[in-house]
């Protein structure tokens, strides 16, 4: 059974420390999105990927955050430095652009101090 | 551009009552548009989708949703709510061209009462 992944499922760190959330695709799945969830902003989309080269991430605060996929089955998501507003629930999804669909992983929530 | 808009960002029925929970979209292309579930501390799963085959959609679970373009809606139904429902529910919109970069609604939250 198929899954995207993502480590770790829990963080907590303190304000000015550097994150990094992974994610591993489901095998053979050519894209590759960042979604974080909040109560307040709901569900936003941070990054996309599509075969490994990001085509959009207008979503994403360019001052800390930086996406990346240095191979097929490995994409990160890293903040330097967090704050607590980064206190969310990150989500990896990765789809095949021909079937029109997301996969979702389970989440990384992330609590800043 | 592309849009969706959930109606109720939260509803309750009975156990064993009718779920309708409601979607509206914005396209100015022909749509595909989607219903997700994410269950508690769980990622999003999907439900249906609707990709310009038959206006009615079967899912998962025993939901089921009906494309009205006179109406622009995806209305989202189950005939018999389970205590297992209660859940919060997406409804998206593919964005136009050949992706399956997603736009998604602000949610709506299914609870089932006894």
């Amino acid at each position: 059974d198929a899954r995207v992944t993502q480590t770790p499922r829990h963080k907590v760190t303190e304000m000015g420390q550097e994150v990094t959330m992974r994610c591993q695709p489901i095998l053979g799945h050519n894209t590759v999105f960042w979604y974080r969830q909040t109560m307040m902003q709901g569900l936003e989309l941070l990054a996309y990927f599509r075969n490994r080269a990001p085509l959009d991430d207008s979503g994403m605060p360019k001052d800390r955050f930086s996406a990346e996929m240095p191979d097929a089955t490995l994409a990160t998501l890293k903040i330097q430095p967090s704050e607590p507003r980064d206190s969310a629930v990150y989500f990896c999804a990765s789809g095949l652009v021909q079937r029109n669909e997301q996969f979702f992983g389970p989440g990384t929530r992330l609590t800043v101090l | 551009a592309q849009s969706v808009t959930q109606l109720g960002s939260h509803v309750s029925v009975s156990e064993g009552a009718l779920v309708l929970l409601r979607c509206n979209y914005s396209s100015s292309v022909p749509p595909y548009l989607f219903w997700y579930v994410q269950y508690p501390n769980q990622g999003l799963q999907l439900l249906l989708k609707y990709t310009s085959a038959a206006t009615l959609v079967k899912g998962i679970n025993g939901f089921e949703a009906e494309f009205k373009k006179s109406e622009t809606s995806f209305h989202l139904t189950k005939p018999s709510a389970h205590m297992s429902d209660a859940a919060e529910y997406f409804c998206a919109v593919r964005i136009g061209g050949a992706t399956n970069k997603l736009i998604f609604g602000t949610g709506t939250l299914l609870a089932v009462q006894p």
